[in-house]
């Protein structure tokens, strides 16, 4: 089983707009954490937010948060008031802390549009 | 502060040549370190993975291997490579004993031909 599905290939946002990308994870850890990255077209992955499995707020970062529905397994990422440059693959990713707690698990990503 | 290199950037090689892609992280000790491939439009595979110098872990059985002569010097190598080790490497760092995000360095695309 695919330990994480991103079921968007592709999304279109208009500037200014939120736009969500779904991310959902299968794990049978009670520890883990989540992750998202940005991947522009340069091809280096960024870093942008983190959500630990005991976390029970929310992860925030600037105008990037993530929606955790722990029961549902969900981790989406909500990227608010979208700008040109957010337009990028986006890559949620898993990993398990008490199991293979040296890889990180990638989805295969969403590919973000932002139209002027 | 703690920055990832990659060399080189772009490779273009044939059939049956030899690999080499190497990896250096600055600022930082004893790092986990990682190599990762990404085929076009798919996400990243872990290839390998290091704690310490000497110590290499694969995750995927294939003719690439790797090696740690030092500290911060994470190499990746192939003895003969084939048309579907094309793709884009990653190599990645993250602290010790820490359980959040790893790094990336800004990436090798190999195309062999």
């Amino acid at each position: 089983a695919q330990k994480i599905t991103q079921t968007q290939p592709g999304m279109f946002v208009q500037e200014k707009e939120a736009v969500t990308l779904d991310c959902t994870y299968d794990t049978s850890d009670q520890s883990y954490g989540l992750f998202w990255y940005k991947q522009p077209s340069s091809g280096e992955m960024i870093f942008l937010i983190y959500q630990g499995s005991y976390d029970e707020q929310n992860a925030t970062e600037g105008r990037y948060s993530l929606n955790f529905q722990k029961a549902r397994k969900s981790a989406n990422l909500v990227i608010s008031a979208s700008q040109l440059g957010d337009s990028a693959m986006y890559f949620c990713a898993m990993r398990e802390f008490l199991t293979g707690a040296n890889n990180l698990f990638f989805g295969t990503g969403t590919r973000l549009t932002v139209i002027p | 502060s703690q920055t990832i290199h990659q060399w080189p950037a772009t490779l273009v090689q044939p059939v049956g040549s030899p690999l080499s892609l190497e990896c250096t992280v600055e600022g930082t000790s004893n790092p986990n370190l990682y190599w990762y491939r990404q085929a076009a439009g798919r996400g990243l595979q872990l290839l390998f993975y290091s704690v310490g110098i000497g110590q290499i872990s694969s995750e995927v059985p294939q003719n690439l291997s790797a090696s740690r002569p030092q500290d911060r010097q994470f190499i990746l190598s192939s003895k003969k490579l084939l048309l579907s080790d094309s793709g884009f490497y990653l190599c990645a760092w993250r602290p010790p004993g820490q359980n959040y995000e790893q790094y990336f360095g800004p990436g090798t695309r190999l195309t062999v031909t």
